[in-house]
């Protein structure tokens, strides 16, 4: 199986400051990296597919990179309603896999 | 609107058995494959189960297989998850998603979910 490995665990910021988010995959994945967003009281929402491809909707100060083992989420600029729980998927192979989620708090 | 709304959660004893199901709407069921995620309290998000747009297909990790079944009624836009012995493992939050899929031929997966339920709570304790 693929391990995929968030860091950080948990991350503070202020709005208006940009942020990164590191999801390491276990092997190469090629670019296939979907990123989510988990919110209180919201349903989960996709955000980003094939590592760097903005599902419809997702602001485009939300960024993806990467490819192989490596990828990133950026946020530029952060928006009061950005603060929330990101989770990386690999959709690549069998079985599909999630990386542990990262908390966005409020600094 | 896109919408998916899990039932069937609740409290069941260890090595008892339990249905889910979701009833979606908003879009043409029996186009796209479907799955199932789970996350237990406290953890991060782990995938249960898929199946094709026809049902004729489906997909588990080795930690449900043999045990869960995930069957669908496209006539009901209905999706489900039946989970025989249960263990308390299985305690979490089960989530309805739709694959985001594409169509080349045939409805295809994309294996990346655009649309999720709210969750349906199944908790495994004696």
């Amino acid at each position: 199986d693929v391990q995929m490995t968030q860091s950080p665990s948990y991350l503070a910021a202020s709005p208006g400051e940009s942020v990164s988010i590191s999801c390491k995959a276990s092997k190469s994945i090629n670019t296939y990296l979907a990123w989510y967003q988990e919110k209180p009281g919201k349903t989960n929402k996709l955000l980003i597919y094939s590592g760097s491809t903005l599902q419809s909707g997702t602001p485009s100060r939300f960024s993806g990179s990467g490819s192989g083992t490596d990828f990133t989420l950026t946020i530029r600029s952060l928006e009061p309603e950005d603060f929330a729980v990101y989770y990386c998927q690999q959709h690549n192979e069998y079985p599909l896999t999630f990386g542990s989620g990262t908390k966005l708090e409020i600094k | 609107e896109v919408q998916l709304v899990e039932s069937g959660g609740g409290l069941v004893q260890p090595g008892r058995s339990l249905k889910l199901s979701c009833v979606a709407s908003g879009f043409t069921f029996n186009n796209y494959w479907m799955t199932w995620i789970r996350q237990a309290p406290g953890k991060g998000l782990e995938w249960v189960a898929s199946i094709t747009n026809t049902g004729g297909s489906t997909y588990y990790p080795d930690s449900v297989k043999g045990r869960f079944t995930i069957s669908r009624d496209n006539a009901k836009s209905t999706l489900y998850l039946q989970m025989n012995s249960l263990r308390s493992e299985d305690t979490a939050t089960y989530y309805c998603t739709r694959d985001r899929g594409y169509y080349y031929s045939s409805y295809n997966p994309s294996w990346y979910f655009d649309f999720w339920g709210p969750g349906t709570m199944v908790t495994v304790s004696s």
